[in-house]
């Protein structure tokens, strides 16, 4: 399975945007990029998902490299509740394959 | 709609009892799943099934059974707990992988 490569943590001020990244340099054509994010004690949530081109919904943008190797979740405005863990994954089959995360702190 | 709902939230085996996590969706999703996860720890797939009665081994099938008879009830047996089964265990449901709807989870300690 591909894999992907994101920082353990990061920590943004509320009501300012944050830019997380995510590498996944062995991606192939048919692979999806998929974020989700788990707040605690919850189970994870879906975000967004995209294949090639940049793709924009009411929760988050997702911005992806023109050679599909490495992708940024955008959440324009953070708030207290954004404070989760944020998964990408990339998906070409059924099964989700979670890593770590990176572990978004928001601070008021 | 409901969504994807677990049942217990909550159990504590012995180390050799069996039990049935329960999980059933009612958003007519062709697709169930089920996750552990460890503590500080990604998802890890257990079983999955792309319909009634079709399932299938996920990365860590070992120690777990599963069946889907209905669209809706997607139940995961554990037979003869171990301690290594100690988890937090995630149902979710899909229409066709992407999109994956998560239960709330059952947390689960062998002793």
């Amino acid at each position: 399975d591909a894999k992907t490569t994101q920082p353990n943590s990061m920590e943004s001020n509320e009501e300012e945007p944050v830019h997380l990244p995510c590498n996944h340099s062995t991606i192939s054509g048919t692979d999806y990029i998929h974020w989700y994010r788990q707040l605690p004690s919850q189970g994870p949530e879906y975000v967004i998902h995209g294949l090639t081109s940049n793709v924009n919904n009411r929760m988050a943008s997702l911005a992806i490299a023109e050679d599909r190797k490495s992708s940024t979740l955008i959440l324009h405005r953070a708030t207290l509740r954004d404070a989760a863990v944020y998964y990408c994954i990339l998906l070409s089959g059924y099964a989700l394959n979670f890593g770590k995360g990176t572990s978004l702190l928001v601070t008021p | 709609n409901a969504g994807v709902t677990q049942t217990p939230k909550f159990r504590i085996l012995k180390i050799g009892q069996s039990m049935t996590l329960q999980c059933t969706q009612d958003m007519n999703h062709n697709y169930m799943y089920w996750y552990r996860q460890d503590p500080g720890m990604g998802l890890k797939l257990i079983y999955y099934s792309v319909g009634a009665g079709i399932t299938d081994k996920g990365e860590v099938p070992n120690g777990y059974n599963v069946s889907r008879s209905t669209t809706e009830d997607f139940p995961l047996r554990l037979e003869l707990a171990a301690p290594s089964q100690t988890s937090v265990y995630f149902c979710a449901s899909s229409t066709q992988g992407f999109e994956q709807y998560f239960g709330p989870g059952t947390r689960l300690t062998v002793t």
